[in-house]
């Protein structure tokens, strides 16, 4: 069966620091990736997706970048971060178009 | 105009009762469509999907489909409790420059189930 592993859970980082989010998936070979984040109350923003490897798509222009450096392997990245990039990150996979979608555990992230 | 649209609520019903969300969306190519629950700090769980029009039943749980009218909603039956949560409608569909395009989510109802 597959499964997708996110960490870190939590992360505090201060204002201007980098940040490296990972997500993996396992049991599955060329699967969609996405990461999604959820401001507090708010709903599923799409940042990112990616059909494959070195294949990155921007929804929305902001201070965060996306990278797949292998199959199943899939990074957010800030080289800066801003108070207003603190939320709720969640990577998620599909095996293509229309298909269902599921969702890592989430890294919830503070900017203080 | 929003993608998907969802009543924020909170939706309260007492336990045992019928629980009725819906979801409206703006994409007459929209072609599948998704269900999710999450619970407070947790992220989504799938619970329906449905990709023509009419019912879809899955236990509790039955999602219906009206693609006329552009409209998604999910009934559950025998509300417990622990069906509190925040359900999300999602909507996928082809994009206007003829590109795919992910899922997009609705804001979510709370639902709340008094015991």
């Amino acid at each position: 069966s597959q499964t997708i592993h996110q960490w870190p859970a939590t992360l505090v980082q201060p204002v201007g620091s980098p940040l490296s989010l990972e997500c993996t998936v396992e049991g599955t070979s060329n699967p969609n990736l996405y990461w999604y984040r959820q401001a507090a109350g708010r709903g599923l923003q799409l940042l990112f997706y990616s059909v494959g490897i070195g294949q990155i798509s921007s929804e929305v222009p902001q201070n965060l970048s996306a990278s797949r450096p292998q199959d199943r392997q899939f990074i957010l990245s800030s080289k800066k971060l801003l108070l207003s990039d603190s939320g709720f990150y969640l990577c998620a996979w599909t095996a293509g178009w229309g298909e269902k979608l599921f969702f890592g555990s989430g890294t919830q992230l503070s900017v203080l | 105009q929003k993608e998907v649209e969802q009543n924020s609520g909170p939706l309260s019903v007492p336990e045992g009762a019928i629980a009725s969300l819906n979801c409206t969306y703006s994409d007459r190519g929209s072609q599948s469509f998704f269900w999710y629950r999450q619970y407070s700090g947790k992220s989504p769980e799938l619970i329906m999907s449905i990709y023509s029009n009419g019912d879809k039943e899955d236990g509790r749980f039955t999602a219906q489909l009206n693609k006329a009218s552009q409209y998604v909603s999910l009934l559950i039956r025998d509300s417990q409790p622990s069906d509190s949560a925040t359900y999300l409608c999602a909507v996928n569909s082809w994009g206007v420059s003829g590109g795919r395009r992910a899922l997009t989510f609705g804001s979510g109802t709370r639902l709340q189930v008094q015991p």
